[in-house]
């Protein structure tokens, strides 16, 4: 089965500064790759997400990017901000017809954000 | 409002005693899922269900029951809990998975099992 494998598991930036995090996946087959951002005490909620026909992607200072050869995919956050304090998590699955199509998540990445 | 529901949102309890988490969805979502959180573990599916009377095992079903008679709620069930059951636990829901889309999740529930 499917497994995503995320770094790092805490990062501390200074606000302003860029932020990025990185998760790798085993399953060749797996076509969609969403983060999510859980906020303390709250729900994951959907921030971004990606398909595998696609290499890059963003919305506004979020981006991911997506290697399928080497079977990984980042986040990046670029002119962060202390809202932007939260853990973070990757996922991958297998959206093709038929399949089981399961998210499987990462770990998650603990990010600070210091003022 | 479109929104995924959990009842309790927290619960203390003893070891054995049956309870009950329930989930509701207002968004006539097809696939529904309970996940569990523990620190430094991430988020662990425990069951899934594709559509009415449809459900499988996610990753760590053990000690946990799932029912589908109607495709709004997903009730989890804990017939004998155990303190390895305390966990903060999350409900889902999305669209068909072929059919792409983003997985609501509800508010949690806190279980502490003592």
């Amino acid at each position: 089965g499917e497994n995503v494998e995320q770094h790092p598991s805490t990062l501390s930036v200074q606000e302003g500064d860029s932020a990025v995090i990185k998760c790798t996946y085993s399953d060749s087959a797996s076509n969609y790759f969403p983060w999510y951002k859980q906020e303390l005490g709250k729900r994951p909620q959907l921030i971004i997400d990606i398909r595998s026909n696609v290499g890059e992607k963003k919305d506004q200072r979020i981006a991911v990017t997506l290697n399928k050869t080497a079977k990984h995919f980042s986040l990046h956050i670029t002119e962060t901000q202390p809202e932007d304090s939260a853990v973070y998590f990757c996922a991958a699955s297998n959206r093709a017809r038929g399949s089981q199509g399961n998210l499987i998540f990462g770990k998650g990445t603990k990010l600070s954000v210091k003022p | 409002e479109a929104q995924v529901t959990q009842n309790p949102r927290y619960l203390i309890t003893v070891t054995g005693k049956k309870l009950t988490v329930t989930c509701s969805q207002n968004m006539n979502h097809e696939y529904m899922s309970w996940y569990r959180q523990d620190p430094g573990l991430g988020l662990r599916q425990i069951y899934y269900s594709m559509n009415v009377e449809v459900t499988d095992k996610g990753d760590v079903p053990e000690g946990y029951k799932v029912s589908r008679k109607e495709k709004r709620n997903f009730p989890l069930i804990l017939e004998s809990p155990s303190p390895n059951q305390t966990s903060l636990y999350f409900c889902a829901s999305s669209l068909a998975l072929s059919s792409g889309g983003e997985q609501y999740f509800g508010p949690g529930t806190r279980l502490t099992v003592t």
